[in-house]
């Protein structure tokens, strides 16, 4: 059964750092990768998606990288803001293209003024 | 598109009685999924379905949670009874076919049972 661990739980940084969130699956035998912000009291919204076969994703200062065969994947955050405090998720898709994600219980980040 | 839509965004109600959650998936989606969050467990699958049929209703807690969709268009989150460890978000996402299809999702249902 696949698991999706994200350490650590919770981040707090100064505004301007650059950060790296982390996540580690079990299963290797992903279809693709992705990384979910969640504000308080809020829905879910799609960040970035890698395929199995990509190394990485960037979308303005997000960075997405997978290592497959290690189970790993990390969202780097270049030049933090108060605006990125949120709780990340990632959740991988079994090697089966339109099965369910199964998600990492999140890092919930601060960026401090 | 308006996204996806969940009513009510939230809901209180008292042990016993019957709940039910309701979703508008994205026109044109053909998968739509229940997810439930809680901070003990994180985001958990409950169920799915492909072009309205159930495809793995396997996380569905226990004959009390019942989900249908009669239509490409709507799909209901039934509890009856409800009990105090029901109280969690649930939450809707839609996704077109292609394994490479971003998942969406609607804002969720803060569900209270006293």
């Amino acid at each position: 059964k696949q698991e999706v661990t994200q350490i650590p739980a919770a981040l707090s940084v100064p505004e301007g750092e650059n950060l790296v969130l982390n996540c580690s699956f079990t299963d290797s035998a992903i279809y693709n990768l992705q990384w979910f912000r969640q504000d308080p009291g809020k829905g879910l919204t799609s960040l970035l998606l890698i395929q199995s076969s990509q190394r990485e994703q960037t979308s303005g200062r997000l960075n997405a990288s997978l290592d497959k065969s290690s189970g790993r994947s990390t969202l780097y955050i270049a030049a933090s803001q108060p605006g990125d405090s949120a709780t990340y998720l990632c959740a991988v898709r079994r090697d089966s293209g339109n099965t369910p994600l199964v998600f990492g219980k999140g890092t919930r980040l601060s960026v401090i003024a | 598109d308006a996204g996806v839509i969940q009513s009510p965004r939230h809901e209180v109600t008292e042990m016993g009685q019957e709940v039910t959650l309701r979703c508008k998936p994205i026109s044109g989606h053909d998968y739509l999924f229940w997810y439930r969050q809680t901070m003990m467990r994180g985001l958990e699958l409950l169920i799915y379905f492909n072009n309205n049929v159930p495809i793995d209703d396997s996380g569905m807690p226990e004959d009390r949670f019942s989900a249908k969709m009669p239509n490409a268009s709507f799909s209901t989150l039934k509890i009856q009874p409800s009990e105090p460890r029901d109280s969690a978000v649930y939450f809707c996402a839609s996704k077109l076919r292609g394994g490479n299809e971003k998942l969406l999702f609607g804002s969720g249902t803060q569900l209270s049972v006293l």
